[in-house]
């Protein structure tokens, strides 16, 4: 299993509707996690921190499974500045440092 | 705006250039990073410093090399490079490296093409 696994896309989704994707992880000792959001041509921004069972942000829900070893982001009634590709990153201690891994992002285009 | 700055935004430079890319942090933060960004691969880390010490070269060829005067700088100084190391290079500063919840800050990239 690769480390951190997104399917790319991408979604096609109306205005209005809810989307979730997931992200599978190989390492079990990973504790928290991060959902990042990059738009085309730009740098990565934070969306959604995850060290429990979920979090919630208004119109976004991160859950972790972590018996399945997986995270999902709900993005509830989509809007067409939602387009953009969703990045989930999973930190892994190596000695006393830690390795944030990337996957390679879930692309998401919402249209009229 | 962010509050990580990299300068240039886009680079073009021939294989047997000597180039810089630079970058600047206003947060405070004691980490920072380089990262390769190509299409459709994952972020690839590069470099970590953490408190000016160089922490991790994820197996980097020499002609890349980082610098860390201090917190808030880094560079990294490119020397005959290949048309494949061409992409997007984001540096990224977190609070500290090595803690959960300390996510990363990025700059908005330095786009490299190689001729």
């Amino acid at each position: 299993r690769k480390e951190v696994e997104q399917d790319p896309g991408p979604f096609n989704v109306p205005e209005g509707a809810t989307v979730a994707f997931n992200c599978t992880y190989s390492n079990s000792a990973s504790q928290s996690f991060f959902w990042y959001r990059q738009d085309c041509r730009k740098e990565p921004k934070l969306l959604m921190s995850v060290y429990s069972s979920g979090n919630e942000d208004g119109r976004f829900t991160a859950q972790l499974n972590r018996a399945s070893q997986y995270i999902s982001l709900l993005i509830r009634d989509s809007k067409l500045s939602d387009s953009a590709t969703y990045l989930c990153v999973v930190p892994e201690r190596t000695g006393t440092a830690s390795k944030l891994t990337f996957g390679t992002g879930t692309r998401l285009q919402v249209t009229l | 705006e962010t509050g990580v700055t990299q300068t240039p935004r886009h680079l073009v430079m021939g294989m047997t250039n000597k180039k810089s890319l630079k970058c600047e942090q206003h947060l405070g933060h004691n980490a920072m990073y380089w990262y390769k960004q190509s299409a459709k691969k994952p972020l690839e880390l590069m470099f970590v410093y953490n408190f000016k010490e160089q922490t991790e070269n994820n197996s980097v060829p020499s002609r890349f090399s980082p610098e860390c005067p201090n917190s808030s700088h880094l560079f990294l100084h490119l020397h005959t490079l290949q048309p494949e190391d061409s992409a997007l290079y984001l540096c990224a500063s977190s609070l500290l490296q090595g803690t959960y919840n300390s996510p990363l800050h990025f700059g908005n990239g330095t786009r490299l093409t190689v001729t």
